[in-house]
């Protein structure tokens, strides 16, 4: 079965830590996708990897093909990235499968 | 704004009921795709469509049904509506499917009474 686990569910930080969010997938994927949903609801798509790392201002994006695992990275976080983080793999369809998100809390 | 458009964007109905939901992808995206997002279940694929034709499925009921229309904007319909179904609904696109980016809407918070 193909899952996606995102660790931690819930993460609270002060201003200017840097942050890490876990993703696990199960089996080969063809893609990896990071999303940030804002408090309105509204879903940004933040970055799409298979190897590597990209890099887009304050956060990165790496993936691990051999250990099956990604991490989202926020250097000098700030109140405005408080959101939830979604992790979602791609698998041999085009078909999405999500992890169930990282509410992050960043406080002044 | 991501360009993508869905209407309505709030929707109160009853059981039983059928609604439609619409969705413009941005200005030459082929690629569209819906997603459920509720409290229980988290976000889920529905399906997609590439230029016309579904190209993927996912977790669709059979109450439910989607086209994509010559003009690329996309319809989900679901009917014989049920309490559960009260979720929100988003619409994505992407210029080809599988490697580009998806694009979300600002997705259609239905309500179900």
């Amino acid at each position: 079965k193909n899952e996606v686990e995102q660790s931690p569910q819930n993460l609270t930080a002060q201003e200017g830590e840097f942050i890490t969010i876990n993703c696990s997938y199960s089996v080969g994927i063809s893609a990896l996708h990071w999303l940030q949903q804002h408090p309105g609801g509204g879903i940004v798509s933040l970055f799409m990897l298979s190897s590597g790392k990209k890099k887009h201002g304050r956060l990165i994006a790496t993936i691990n093909i051999q250990e099956k695992h990604s991490s989202l990275h926020i250097t000098a976080s700030h109140p405005r990235d408080s959101a939830v983080y979604i992790c979602a793999a791609r698998y041999n369809t085009d078909k999405l499968i999500f992890g169930t998100g990282t509410r992050l809390q960043v406080f002044p | 704004d991501s360009g993508v458009t869905q209407t309505p964007k709030h929707l109160i109905t009853a059981t039983g009921q059928r609604v439609t939901l619409r969705c413009s992808p941005r200005s030459g995206d082929l690629s569209v795709y819906w997603y459920q997002q509720s409290l229980d279940q988290g976000l889920q694929f529905l399906i997609q469509y590439y230029n016309g034709e579904e190209r993927a499925k996912g977790n669709i009921l059979e109450r439910f049904s989607a086209q994509q229309f010559p003009d690329l904007h996309s319809e989900l319909n679901l009917s014989s509506l049920e309490l559960g179904d009260s979720a929100l609904y988003f619409c994505a696109s992407s210029r080809q499917p599988a490697t580009d980016t998806q694009y979300f809407g600002p997705g259609t918070r239905l309500t179900v009474l």
